[in-house]
């Protein structure tokens, strides 16, 4: 079974500074891993995502990951925060089991962004 | 192209009623995915469709749910009957089969059981 775990369930930070926003996971086979992203009264939009390859991903919107397997880790970044990057943000992992390219994900708890001007 | 739509936006019903959701995912998509959030916790996922199969059930909660997918397009989730815990935000996602690692999310449908 995978789980996944969202440090901090709210993050504040300033206009322009960095955003630093922490998932780690725990997986019994190799996942794939994602970044899901929520505005007031829309669906998930998906940011960014690792399959296989460079453990350095880039998403939409400037952001960006990075998978550290010893750590079990995707954390997201933001040199430089604006109001627009206010909203809701959910790491995700699924399972790479047999190299199927479909099957559930696995949230972890979400956290708000607030930026401050 | 159109997205991944679900219908209704807002449900509230009393506790016992029986409330229908909608998802119509993408065209094309074969693969159809259900999940639910309830307040305060993460994003669940209740089962998943290829075409007109279940796929995996796994996270249905109890028999008062009921998804069907006939024709392999358009999906419904019956609860019947609601309980007060079943409130939440229902989220609907579709993916292709092939090249299928993206899912696409609906707005949701939030429903709210008095």
């Amino acid at each position: 079974a995978q789980s996944v775990t969202q440090l901090g369930s709210h993050v504040s930070v300033s206009e322009g500074a960095l955003v630093l926003l922490r998932c780690n996971y725990s997986s019994s086979v190799p996942p794939y891993l994602f970044w899901y992203v929520q505005y007031p009264n829309q669906g998930l939009q998906l940011l960014l995502k690792y399959t296989t390859g460079a453990t350095l991903v880039k998403g939409i919107n400037g952001f960006e990951a990075e998978f550290k397997k010893s750590e079990t880790s995707f954390h997201l970044t933001k040199p430089s925060a604006h109001m627009s990057d206010a909203a809701e943000y959910f790491c995700a992992v699924r399972l790479n089991a047999g190299g199927t390219s479909y099957g559930k994900l696995t949230f972890g708890q979400g956290t708000i962004l607030t930026v401050h001007p | 192209e159109a997205g991944v739509t679900q219908f209704p936006s807002h449900s509230v019903i009393e506790k016992g009623q029986t409330v229908t959701l909608r998802c119509d995912p993408i065209s094309g998509h074969d693969n159809l995915y259900w999940y639910r959030r309830v307040m305060g916790k993460e994003i669940k996922f209740l089962l998943h469709f290829v075409k007109e199969s279940k796929q995996d059930e796994s996270g249905m909660p109890n028999n008062r749910f009921l998804a069907e997918r006939t024709g392999g397009t358009y999906s419904t989730l019956k609860v019947q009957p609601a309980e007060l815990e079943d409130s939440g935000v229902y989220f609907c996602a579709s993916s292709q089969v092939k090249g299928g690692n993206e899912q696409f999310f609906g707005p949701g449908t939030r429903l709210t059981v008095l």
